[in-house]
């Protein structure tokens, strides 16, 4: 157990529809990263959040916005749901400094859009 | 986009024997980690190697780096039908806000 949650676990949502995907940190984690990934492929990052301000995009469009929150949980928000968004949401936290490289995943949020 | 590339994609071997796995990359990096997914869960860290060193064990993992080839390979010895997972390599590159950047992964299966 990496002390990473996130919920809900399953969601299905239609075309067009918004959804709000969330995440709770490990302890003491500032940093939170979030990626999507599709069937059969790797993880690709979405975005980064630290100290409640975003510091890292990905290749994402606008629609996928996100909120860190004081207490170091996070939001990940999709709007103008497409087909393609169906995936594996992940979110990992870890706390920034020189030394504190890895990062802790949750076990993921499946979406499916139809 | 896709900067580590696993090798091969797929691996079936029998219980207790070594697994071995390649990722290349194609930019400098402060570390290389190795992460571990069974059947579409999260992902759970194995291991993290940094640029300036060569070499690194945990258990039965074994971990090797070259920056000079931009290649990084993980050694898992005496495998277990528990191994039976996706791997992922993913490269921490310098200059970024620290996002990992994975390859599309090796899927091995360990026959009891």
């Amino acid at each position: 157990e990496t002390g990473v949650t996130q919920s809900p676990t399953h969601l299905i949502k239609t075309r067009g529809q918004q959804v709000t995907l969330r995440c709770s940190s490990q302890s003491g984690h500032n940093t939170v990263s979030w990626y999507q990934q599709a069937l059969g492929q790797g993880p690709q990052f979405i975005f980064q959040y630290y100290r409640e301000e975003e510091n890292g995009r990905g290749n994402f469009p606008p629609r996928f916005s996100g909120l860190q929150f004081p207490n170091y949980s996070s939001e990940l928000n999709v709007n103008a749901l497409e087909l393609d968004d169906s995936a594996l949401y992940l979110c990992a936290s870890r706390l920034d400094g020189p030394s504190t490289d890895t990062q802790y995943f949750g076990p993921g949020t499946r979406l499916t859009v139809l | 986009s896709q900067q580590g590339e696993e090798d091969p994609q797929a691996l079936s071997i029998q219980e207790g024997e070594n697994a071995t796995m390649n990722c290349s990359y194609k930019t400098s990096i402060n570390n290389l980690q190795w992460y571990r997914q069974n059947s579409g869960r999260g992902l759970v860290h194995l291991i993290l190697i940094r640029s300036n060193e060569r070499e690194k064990h945990s258990g039965r993992l074994r971990v090797t780096l070259d920056t000079s080839k931009k290649s990084s390979s993980l050694l898992i010895t005496a495998s277990r039908a528990a191994d039976t997972a996706s791997y992922f390599c993913a490269t921490d590159q310098m200059g970024s806000a620290r996002q990992l950047t994975f390859g599309s992964g090796t899927q091995l299966t360990v026959l009891p």
